[in-house]
């Protein structure tokens, strides 16, 4: 199974800061990566799909990109509603596998 | 809009089944996988397997082989997944996710399984 290494598991930061985060998959996986949230009633939305396409109705404000093995998830000014769970998730091979996610904390 | 309703929170005992059922709208429910996810805390998320509604396939990911079982009725538009010989290591949040326009684009609001004597 490819493992999927999210990094930080958690992170601290402020209102209108940039912040990414970070998947590397442990395989080549080509584009087959979405980012996915989870609000704290367990609510799961898809963010971005293919590394870098928005989801319709997601806000510019959240992007995708990859860099070799690494894929990267960047929120460009976070606002209050993104202090919530993300993570990773490879649909390359099978089976589809995840990352372990990131906790996002308002500073 | 595509939609996926997941049944009720669910209390059980161990060594007994359950089934959880996903009802989709919105969209050609027979026409697209529709994948099964599980959470627990520690754990992460886990693929369970996919079902095809339409012709009934389905594959499993190797260590679900044997606990889930997965089937569709296209009349309700309506997956489900039955979870057999319970443990408490099958407490989790279950959830359903479409596969309409690409990779799990939309998902169910999950359902809590609590297994406990």
């Amino acid at each position: 199974d490819i493992q999927m290494t999210q990094s930080p598991s958690s992170l601290s930061a402020s209102l209108g800061e940039r912040v990414s985060l970070t998947c590397r998959a442990s395989q080549d996986i080509g584009s087959s990566l979405n980012w996915l949230q989870q609000e704290p009633d367990g609510t799961i939305k898809r963010l971005i799909y293919a590394t870098s396409s928005l989801d319709s109705g997601v806000p510019k404000r959240f992007s995708g990109s990859r860099s070799g093995s690494d894929y990267s998830l960047t929120i460009s000014s976070l606002e209050s509603e993104d202090f919530v769970d993300y993570y990773c998730l490879q649909y390359a091979s099978s089976p589809p596998t995840f990352g372990g996610g990131t906790k996002l904390e308002i500073k | 809009q595509v939609q996926l309703q997941q049944s009720g929170a669910e209390l059980m005992k161990p060594g007994a089944s359950v089934k959880i059922s996903c009802k989709a709208t919105g969209y050609t429910f027979s026409s697209y996988w529709i994948e099964w996810v599980k959470q627990r805390p520690g754990h992460g998320l886990e693929w369970i397997g996919e079902i095809l509604p339409g012709s009934g396939s389905t594959n499993y990911n190797e260590k679900f082989k044997g606990k889930a079982t997965f089937t569709a009725d296209t009349s309700s538009n309506t997956a489900y997944m039955q979870l057999s010989s319970l443990t408490s290591e099958d407490s989790a949040v279950y959830y359903c996710a479409s596969e309409v326009r690409h990779y799990f684009d939309y998902w169910g609001q999950g359902t809590t399984l609590t297994v406990s004597s």
